[in-house]
């Protein structure tokens, strides 16, 4: 299986502070490379497809770079909304999975 | 709009089947990915399996055995059914619509499943 690790684990992280999360696979997996976002109690919702493609509806506040082994989410001014846990999840090998998770606190 | 939910039992014991229903509505059933997905605060995201809409299945190999995922186009409902289950089975189930690139775009609410 392809190991999917997140770092950090979570963060602590002011209303308009520039957050980066990174997420690094075990082997290359091109860009089959995807972000979510879960609040408590609900389920994950897409944010980001491809490592670079923004969901229809996502905020432009949210990005996606990397290919091959290395990606990273990054949200350019955090909003009280964004608070949440964020999780990678790769689909170029079976079975698909998922980072740990970064969850993003309020400083 | 894209709605899915999960229903089934919220308690198993030990050794028993849990079987699960997931109802899509809103969309099509074609040509997409009906993927199983669980969440536990000691696994966290696991990806159980899929079922393509043509009925071709795909599941993880740790659950391989125990596993069986079917489609009733029809009714456009996703049925799992995972045998034997333990402790280890205990997690939030959610059904989710995946795309042709396999990244999760509609997601049901979850139905937490208690094995005990």
């Amino acid at each position: 299986d392809i190991q999917m690790t997140q770092s950090p684990a979570s963060l602590s992280a002011s209303v308009g502070d520039r957050v980066t999360i990174t997420c690094r696979a075990s082997q290359k997996i091109s860009t089959y490379l995807h972000w979510y976002q879960q609040k408590q109690g609900k389920p994950p919702q897409l944010l980001i497809h491809s490592a670079t493609s923004l969901q229809s509806g996502v905020p432009s506040r949210f990005s996606g770079s990397g290919s091959g082994t290395d990606f990273s989410l990054t949200i350019s001014s955090l909003q009280p909304e964004d608070f949440a846990t964020y999780f990678c999840q790769q689909s170029l090998s079976m079975p698909w999975t998922f980072g740990q998770g970064t969850e993003v606190e309020i400083k | 709009q894209v709605l899915l939910q999960e229903s089934g039992p919220g308690l198993v014991k030990p050794s028993e089947s849990l079987s699960l229903t997931c109802t899509v509505s809103g969309g099509s059933i074609s040509p997409y990915y009906w993927n199983w997905i669980r969440q536990s605060p000691g696994k966290g995201l696991e990806w159980i399996g899929y079922i393509y809409y043509t009925g071709n299945t795909k599941y993880n190999p740790s659950l391989q055995s125990r596993l069986s995922l079917s489609l009733d186009t029809s009714t456009k409902q996703l049925s799992l059914s995972l045998n034997s289950v333990t402790a280890a089975d205990t997690a939030v189930y959610y059904c989710a619509r995946g795309d042709w690139r396999n990244f999760f775009d509609y997601w049901g609410l979850g139905t937490l499943v208690t094995v005990s």
